[in-house]
């Protein structure tokens, strides 16, 4: 299965430490969005990326986040200092692209899930 | 604010009724349209999408979802439930030129066997 990979599955951190969440989109696909999910929520948008660029970080906290999707390897979420309204479920998603309508849609990976003790 | 609404926060049916979900979207232009489903511990697949042509879309799973346009409107249907459908699903909608997709906050769906 060549769908989206994320890891780590689950990921415990303490207060203060730095998470790093990882997302290898699906072949061939070259823009990358991060999600969040908290509990009784929808998905909110966070950032959204291209090889190396960063298209839109309009949902990304201003502080303690960034995001990279360098031109090798994943893309990578990264939060510094976490605190606990950190913990949600973190899903990452691939797509050719805004401009091939016909096969245009996202693919999911599993999601990385973000405890903050 | 563009913004997508989903109107039941949790629905319960027994297996065999059918199944309407609600999906209204704020945004005067071009849209495209989803529906995802997360089964419990999942991820996020997708059951239908609507770009352009017949507003009847059908998906996988037997859904379907109609668009219409005047309503800014996009429900999920479904003419018999299975208790394997028991799931949370999301409409989400892109926005004009947007990249990104704006979710709904998504509905349970729990099927009594």
């Amino acid at each position: 299965n060549a769908g989206v990979m994320q890891n780590p599955r689950h990921l415990v951190r303490r207060r203060g430490q730095e998470a790093r969440l990882r997302c290898s989109p699906v072949k061939g696909h070259s823009h990358v969005y991060w999600y969040r999910q908290l509990p009784e929520e929808g998905l909110k948008f966070m950032v959204y990326l291209q090889k190396e660029n960063i298209i839109d970080e309009s949902g990304m906290p201003k502080e303690r986040f960034s995001a990279e999707f360098p031109k090798e390897g994943p893309s990578i979420l990264r939060i510094q200092q976490v605190v606990r309204g950190d913990s949600a479920a973190y899903f990452c998603a691939s797509s050719l692209g805004v401009r091939d309508r016909v096969n245009y849609g996202y693919t999911f990976g599993s999601g990385t899930r973000l405890t903050v003790v | 604010a563009q913004s997508v609404s989903q109107h039941n926060h949790h629905v319960i049916l027994s297996e065999a009724a059918s199944l309407e979900l609600g999906c209204n979207y704020s945004y005067g232009g071009t849209v495209n349209l989803f529906w995802y489903v997360q089964y419990p511990g999942q991820h996020l697949q997708l059951l239908l999408k609507y770009f352009s042509g017949d507003p009847l879309v059908k998906g996988i799973k037997g859904f379907e979802a109609e668009f219409i346009k005047s309503k800014f409107s996009f429900n999920l249907r479904k003419p018999s439930v299975q208790w394997s459908d028991t799931a949370e699903y999301f409409c989400a909608v892109k926005m004009g030129s947007q990249g990104n997709l704006i979710f709904g906050k998504g509905t349970k769906l729990s099927v009594k066997p």
